[in-house]
């Protein structure tokens, strides 16, 4: 149980070009999902918390219009990278709390996405 | 250890011997922690966690410390396996709002045979 997918696993697009990447909850569902970004060797940076039927709560630092988190369902949480370049390429990963676990602090995580802008 | 721009620090063991990876955390009202490990490529993979009340918890072949007093984690592994060679991150939960993880600078576990 407790299964969070990525799609796509990896990505690689043009300067410019907007990306979508998808997290869900496969086996419970989430009211509270956040998306991270991860340069190589560094640690994960929380750039967002995506609330279902609200807007996304963004971290000091993050371009809010660039990176549009949209929570359209207890399942589904999507980050779109707009007009991404060079330096957006990272590792993108998610997570999701279950709302109905006991313990309402466990994340679940996903297992990434791999973005290269040329 | 702490990260230092782009290098990992890394804790090099051989296979058998048991390995300590410690963190600092910076949040005093932090109430719940979370070792996580991850292999390259992948995401977080949860080890153990430990909640503020609590200064010691037990898992399987993992040992989670916790003193507060000093703001300090530390991820006791026994008998150290060739698969557990990976990077290894400590969270703190900070109870505010939505209730959101930092993630400590990592360290790399590398595993000698």
């Amino acid at each position: 149980g407790a299964v969070v997918s990525q799609h796509p696993s990896w990505v690689i697009c043009k300067s410019g070009t907007s990306v979508k990447i998808e997290c869900r909850s496969l086996d419970f569902q989430a009211t509270t999902m956040f998306w991270y970004r991860q340069f190589p060797k560094q640690s994960l940076m929380l750039m967002a918390t995506s609330n279902e039927g609200s807007k996304a709560t963004y971290e000091q630092g993050v371009e809010k219009d660039k990176f549009l988190i949209n929570h359209a369902s207890l399942t589904l949480s999507t980050l779109t990278v707009t007009s991404a370049h060079p330096e957006d390429s990272s590792f993108y990963i998610c997570s999701a709390r279950d709302m109905l676990a006991g313990n309402r602090n466990e994340q679940f995580f996903g297992p990434g996405t791999r973005l290269t802008v040329l | 250890g702490e990260s230092v721009g782009l290098h990992l620090p890394t804790l090099s063991v051989q296979e058998g011997d048991n390995s300590i990876i410690n963190c600092a955390y910076s949040n005093s009202a932090s109430d719940y922690f979370i070792w996580y490990k991850q292999e390259s490529g992948k995401g977080p993979q949860f080890i153990i966690d430990i909640r503020s009340n609590m200064d010691k918890r037990q898992g399987q072949r993992v040992t989670v410390l916790l003193n507060k007093t000093v703001k300090h984690l530390s991820l006791q592994i026994a008998a150290t396996q060739p698969g557990d060679s990976a990077v290894y991150f400590c969270a703190e939960n900070i109870p505010r709002g939505y209730n959101k993880l930092i993630f400590g600078a990592g360290t790399r576990l590398a595993v000698h045979p």
